[in-house]
């Protein structure tokens, strides 16, 4: 099945800077790979996502990359502030019409010192 | 916009009773899923449902765990016999397309 790894698991950075959170999978089959983030006592919240068939997606202050040969893909979080301070799991799925399984990553957690 | 939503969102029970996890997936959505997230790690998925039948399951999903759309509307995961190590945050998520939206979780505690 697949395995998913994430790093760094925790990861704590000055406001302002940027924040880079990287996952590596392992089923070649994989096509669509979402980033969520996890307030405490919340539930997983979509921020971004992105299909095999695209290299990188950007929406405002967040982007991800795919690198589909090397099987790695990343977050990239820019001028971070307090509130992004969460974590954040990546994960990957094969195609939805079958309904299959999100494989989730470890998770980092993210912390933005103001 | 619209959401999936989860009940109850705390629960307390004692090992080996029955317990009922309800959720309300988004109306338009197809395929129904249970995640559980043991505290301080990653969230796993249990179960997948579509067309009412079970689609896919894992290893955790035991013989002790069941699920059902009993009304159209609502999604339910149902532990048999709870055990201590099945204390959780239960997520409820659907989807019709690649995103999947979770519901809040419901945080199940087996004394």
């Amino acid at each position: 099945g697949e395995n998913v790894e994430q790093h760094p698991s925790t990861l704590s950075v000055q406001e302002g800077d940027s924040a880079v959170i990287k996952c590596t999978y392992s089923d070649s089959a994989s096509n669509y790979f979402p980033w969520y983030k996890q307030e405490l006592g919340k539930g997983p919240q979509l921020i971004i996502d992105i299909r095999s068939n695209v290299g990188e997606k950007k929406d405002q202050r967040i982007a991800v990359t795919l690198n589909k040969t090397a099987k790695h893909f990343s977050l990239h979080i820019t001028e971070t502030q307090p509130e992004d301070s969460a974590v954040y799991f990546c994960a990957a799925r094969r195609d939805q019409t079958s309904g299959s399984r999100l494989t989730f990553g470890e998770g980092t957690q993210l912390t933005v010192n103001p | 916009e619209p959401e999936v939503t989860q009940t109850p969102s705390h629960q307390v029970t004692q090992m080996g009773q029955e317990v009922i996890l309800r959720c309300v997936p988004i109306s338009n959505h197809l395929y129904f899923y249970w995640y559980r997230q043991i505290l301080g790690q990653k969230v796993e998925f249990l179960v997948s449902f579509y067309n009412n039948e079970i689609s896919e399951k894992s290893e955790i999903f035991d013989d002790q765990f069941s699920v059902e759309r009993p009304d159209g509307s609502n999604f339910t995961l149902k532990i048999r016999s709870t055990k201590l190590e099945d204390s959780a945050m239960y997520f409820c998520a659907s989807s019709i397309g690649d995103s999947s939206p979770f519901g809040e979780g419901s945080w199940l505690t087996v004394v």
